[in-house]
């Protein structure tokens, strides 16, 4: 069975600029959550999603939303890019919202010059 | 607010010794998982051992085990007979049982094995 698949693994952006993330989650999973790493902040919550709905949300400005498909793929869009939103963005899939793995992504790496 | 913390920025190990990562937490949940995950250098994270809050035993997983002090709200991971492939960054996480997938995650260890 394939793994969770992040596209693109490596983006640069301008400041100002808006990007999309996506998330293919394992094969009938249904919760997607994403998350964001920094070397100064640490790994942070952003979102979850479960059947098309988000059910959580971090502490993180209206800037960055998301949203869920009925195939179960996310994506995550960041608009008006900030230098600090460089980060690894990690996406994680599970089969309910009440399983204890998550199965994380290899992350897709956003550079904002 | 639930919160993690480990306390060793670093650690370094001789390859075969044991090793033993530190992390305590905060919270108010009687109900709730905890979790050791490593990142090697390809950033792929990747769950180690999971411990259940209702569990006294202690979760153990090959030469991975763990040390769970509900009380003390410490959550230890001992790796044994270290190997090369453990050198990775571990990171303490946390999350409530039912209802959110939310994992609460510590600042992160970086290991070195020694050879």
């Amino acid at each position: 069975k394939a793994g969770v698949t992040q596209t693109p693994r490596y983006l640069i952006k301008t400041r100002g600029q808006q990007v999309t993330l996506s998330c293919s989650p394992i094969s009938g999973h249904r919760s997607v959550s994403w998350y964001q790493q920094t070397p100064g902040q640490g790994l942070q919550f952003l979102f979850e999603y479960f059947s098309e709905t988000q059910r959580n949300k971090g502490n993180f400005p209206g800037r960055f939303s998301g949203r869920q498909f009925s195939n179960s793929r996310s994506e995550m869009n960041v608009s008006t890019l900030e230098l600090g939103d460089s980060a690894l963005y990690l996406c994680a899939s599970s089969l309910r919202t009440d399983s204890y793995e998550q199965y994380f992504g290899p992350g897709t790496r956003l550079t904002v010059t | 607010a639930q919160t993690v913390t480990q306390s060793q920025p670093e650690m370094s190990v001789q390859e075969a010794e044991t090793v033993t990562l530190s992390c305590t937490y905060d919270t108010s949940e009687s109900d709730y998982y905890l979790f050791w995950y490593k990142q090697p250098p390809s950033r792929q994270m990747i769950l180690v051992i999971r411990q259940e809050a209702y569990k006294q035993q202690n979760a153990t997983e090959n030469r991975f085990s763990v040390n769970f002090q509900k009380a003390a709200k410490s959550f230890s991971l001992k790796i044994s007979d270290s190997q090369l492939g453990d050198a990775a960054m571990y990171f303490c996480a946390y999350r409530i049982r039912q209802g959110a997938q939310k994992l609460v995650f510590g600042q992160g260890t970086r290991l070195t094995i020694n050879p």
